[in-house]
């Protein structure tokens, strides 16, 4: 089944500057990767995804890149703000039964 | 927000006792999930169904049981708690958008504790 490693797990920048979450996964056949956002004490929330015929995605701040031959994806956020502070978590999609996979989390402090 | 309901929302219990954990839905999606979220782990699939009566082990299904018998219901049972599954439990739903799966919405979280 599919696996998918997450880095790093702590991450802190200041605002204004960039961060980049980087994960990879192990199935070939998966299609799907989307990234999810949780603040403290929420739910996940999905913030941006990327299907496996795109290379890359923006939206504002935030962009995803894939990279399928090496098999691993990242999520990039620009001008970071203190509201970009919480875990995010990179996922794909087992396309072996209907199941998304997690990364571990990506804790993300931006110091104001 | 999607219409996606988890009861309880807190629970603490104790060892050896049995648990339901209840997600309810309103928006008809066909898949359901149950994940576990512990720090360190992200989060982790114990069950899911693809559809009523349909239901598949995750990566983490040891010590859990599920049942689907509407489309709006997936029921997530512990037959006999143990404290390493003190955790908080995310109940998620899907609609198939054909190339893949697509957004997950997650519900509240049920946190549990086995003391």
């Amino acid at each position: 089944g599919e696996n998918v490693e997450q880095h790093p797990s702590t991450l802190s920048v200041q605002e204004g500057d960039s961060a980049v979450i980087k994960c990879t996964y192990s199935d070939s056949a998966s299609n799907y990767f989307p990234w999810y956002k949780q603040e403290l004490g929420k739910r996940p929330q999905l913030i941006i995804d990327i299907r496996s015929n795109v290379g890359e995605k923006k939206d504002q701040r935030i962009a995803v890149t894939l990279n399928k031959t090496a098999k691993h994806f990242s999520l990039h956020i620009t001008e970071t703000q203190p509201e970009d502070s919480a875990v995010y978590f990179c996922a794909a999609y087992d396309t072996g039964g209907f199941k998304t996979i997690f990364g571990a989390g990506t804790r993300l402090f931006v110091k104001a | 927000d999607a219409g996606i309901t988890q009861s309880p929302r807190h629970k603490v219990t104790e060892t050896g006792t049995p648990v339901t954990l209840r997600c309810h839905q309103t928006e008809n999606h066909r898949y359901m999930y149950w994940y576990r979220q512990d720090p360190g782990h992200g989060l982790r699939l114990i069950h899911y169904s693809y559809g009523v009566k349909d239901t598949d082990k995750g990566e983490v299904s040891d010590g859990y049981s599920v049942s689907r018998s509407k489309t709006e219901d997936f029921l997530l049972t512990l037959e006999s708690a143990t404290s390493s599954q003190t955790s908080v439990y995310f109940c998620a739903i899907s609609e198939s958008l054909g190339q893949g799966q697509g957004e997950l919405f997650f519900g509240e979280g049920s946190r549990l504790t086995v003391l």
